[in-house]
């Protein structure tokens, strides 16, 4: 199975602040990465697909990037709302796997 | 505007057997490749299981941890698709998930939407 590291597990951060959150894969998935915003009590919603390709609908201070085998989320300008749990998930081979979350809390 | 909703969710001893129903509406669903996804109490996104549309025979995937135990169907006539869980573990108590994927340049990917979520309790 390809493994998942997601980093940090959790960051605190204030309104206005920009934020990096990273996904390394055990092995090579091409750019066959999405990201997932999850709200306490709320499904996830999907942010980015293909590693860099926003989602209909999601504002584009949510971007997405690739090296390698390491992806990274990068929101701008953390507004109240956009403190949640994010998840990285791999699609490239069964089992489809995802990183441990990251939680970003307010400072 | 599309949207899942799970149902079926509840408590059952270990051992049970439950069957989640997701029903899907404003899209074409037969069109559409489907999955499960489950989180513990807790815990994070754990992948289920999907099930590809009727143009790919149907065909499914699981996850080591389910395999042989659930079963994902769907009916396309009634835009519905299941997760037929049996030889439950108390391991398994989460909040199971439906989700859709997409398709962009040929290439599948899991775009949501995700449905609100049913919450299955293993417990004697």
């Amino acid at each position: 199975d390809i493994q998942m590291t997601q980093s940090p597990s959790s960051l605190s951060a204030s309104v206005g602040d920009r934020v990096t959150i990273t996904c390394r894969a055990s092995q090579g998935i091409s750019n066959y990465l999405a990201w997932f915003q999850q709200i306490p009590g709320k499904a996830p919603k999907s942010l980015i697909y293909a590693a860099s390709s926003l989602q209909s609908g999601v504002p584009s201070k949510f971007s997405g990037s690739a090296s390698g085998t390491e992806f990274t989320l990068t929101i701008s300008d953390l507004q109240p709302e956009d403190f949640a749990t994010y998840y990285c998930e791999q699609y490239r081979s069964y089992p489809f796997t995802f990183g441990g979350g990251t939680k970003v809390q307010i400072k | 505007e599309v949207q899942l909703v799970e149902s079926g969710g509840g408590l059952v001893q270990p051992g049970g057997s439950l069957r989640l129903s997701c029903a899907a509406s404003g899209f074409t669903f037969s069109d559409h490749y489907m999955q499960w996804v489950r989180q513990a109490p807790g815990k994070g996104l754990e992948w289920v299981g999907r099930s590809r549309n009727k143009a790919n025979s149907y065909t499914t995937e699981y996850a080591a941890s389910v395999k042989g135990r659930f079963t994902i169907s769907r009916d396309d006539s009634k835009n519905s698709v299941y997760l037929q869980m049996n030889s439950l573990k108390t391991e398994d108590t989460a909040v199971y998930y439906c989700a859709r994927g997409d398709y962009s340049g040929g290439v599948w990917y899991p775009s949501g939407p995700w449905g609100q979520g049913a919450l299955v309790t293993v417990s004697s």
